[in-house]
C-alpha cells in the first residue's frame, strides 16, 4: 500500500532554511486525484496546515507562512518537498507530510511518521 | 490561532458515550465539509470521519460525525481505554484559501 516518509535534518540553525522530502512509496505520486501536504505539530499544540502542491505544480499556501514557504514535487523521484526560510524557534515542531484527497477541499486520508526539526539559537 | 474552536478536554467512563463540538463560522464549516482526526499519543494523525459523517474503511462504527449550520460534532459511544487520544476537526476556509483544523480535545477515559 502507498506510504509517506519523511526525510530531513533534525536540528537547523536559527535564520536558515528547513528542509524537508517526503517519499511516496507503494505507488506514483502522479496517479490519482491527489495532492500533497505538509502539516506541522509544535510539541503539545495543535495541527497547522503549511501548504500543498498538486503535481501539475499548482500550491495553495498558509497565509501566514506564505512569504517564507516553497513546496515543489519531482515526480521522477516520487518526492514533494518543503523549504521554509529564515526559521525560528518558533518553527521547532513535527512536520508530516500528508496525501489530499476527495476534492480541492478535501481531506488527508494518508499520513507519514512526521519528524521533529527543531531549530537552536 | 485557529479558526475552528473544540473544547480542551472531554472525558467519560467506559462504555459511556461523549461528544466533542467544533465551532466555526460560515467561511469555513458553514461552507464546507468537515473532517475529524485521531491522533493517538506519540503518532501521526489518522483519518477518523470525513465529508461531515462518512466513515472510513476500518474505522469502528462507535464513531459518529454530524453538522448543523457553522457547527460540528464527533461523538464516541461505547467508550473504550483505546479512544484516548486528540481529536482534530478539520475544514476548508474559503476566506483563508487553505486548510484549518481546531484546536483540538484531548479525550480521556476514566
Amino acid at each position: 500500500q502507498v506510504q509517506l516518509q519523511e526525510s530531513g535534518p533534525g536540528l537547523v540553525k536559527s535564520s536558515q532554511t528547513l528542509s524537508l522530502t517526503c517519499t511516496v512509496s507503494g505507488g506514483s505520486i502522479s496517479s490519482g486525484s491527489y495532492y500533497w501536504s505538509w502539516i506541522r505539530q509544535p510539541a503539545g499544540k495543535g495541527l497547522e496546515w503549511i501548504g500543498r502542491i498538486y503535481t501539475s505544480g499548482s500550491t495553495n499556501y498558509n497565509p501566514s507562512l506564505k512569504s517564507r514557504v516553497t513546496i515543489s514535487v519531482d515526480t521522477s523521484k516520487n518526492q514533494f518537498s518543503l523549504k521554509l526560510s529564515s526559521v525560528t524557534a518558533a518553527d521547532t515542531a513535527v512536520y508530516y507530510c500528508a496525501r489530499g484527497t476527495g476534492t480541492t477541499l478535501g481531506y488527508f486520508d494518508l499520513w507519514g511518521r512526521g519528524t521533529l526539526v527543531t531549530v537552536s539559537s | 490561532q485557529s479558526v475552528l474552536t473544540q473544547p480542551p478536554s472531554v472525558s467519560a467512563a467506559p462504555r459511556q458515550r461523549v461528544t466533542i463540538s467544533c465551532s466555526g463560522s460560515s467561511s469555513n464549516i458553514g461552507n464546507n465539509a468537515v473532517h475529524w482526526y485521531q491522533q493517538l499519543p506519540g503518532k501521526a494523525p489518522k483519518l477518523l470521519i470525513y465529508y461531515d459523517d462518512l466513515l472510513p474503511s476500518g474505522v469502528s462504527d462507535r464513531f459518529s460525525g454530524s453538522k448543523s449550520g457553522t457547527s460540528a460534532s464527533l461523538a464516541i459511544s461505547g467508550l473504550q481505554s483505546e479512544d484516548e487520544a486528540d481529536y482534530y476537526c478539520a475544514t476548508w476556509d474559503d476566506s483563508l484559501n487553505g486548510h484549518v483544523f481546531g484546536t483540538g480535545t484531548k479525550v480521556t477515559v476514566l
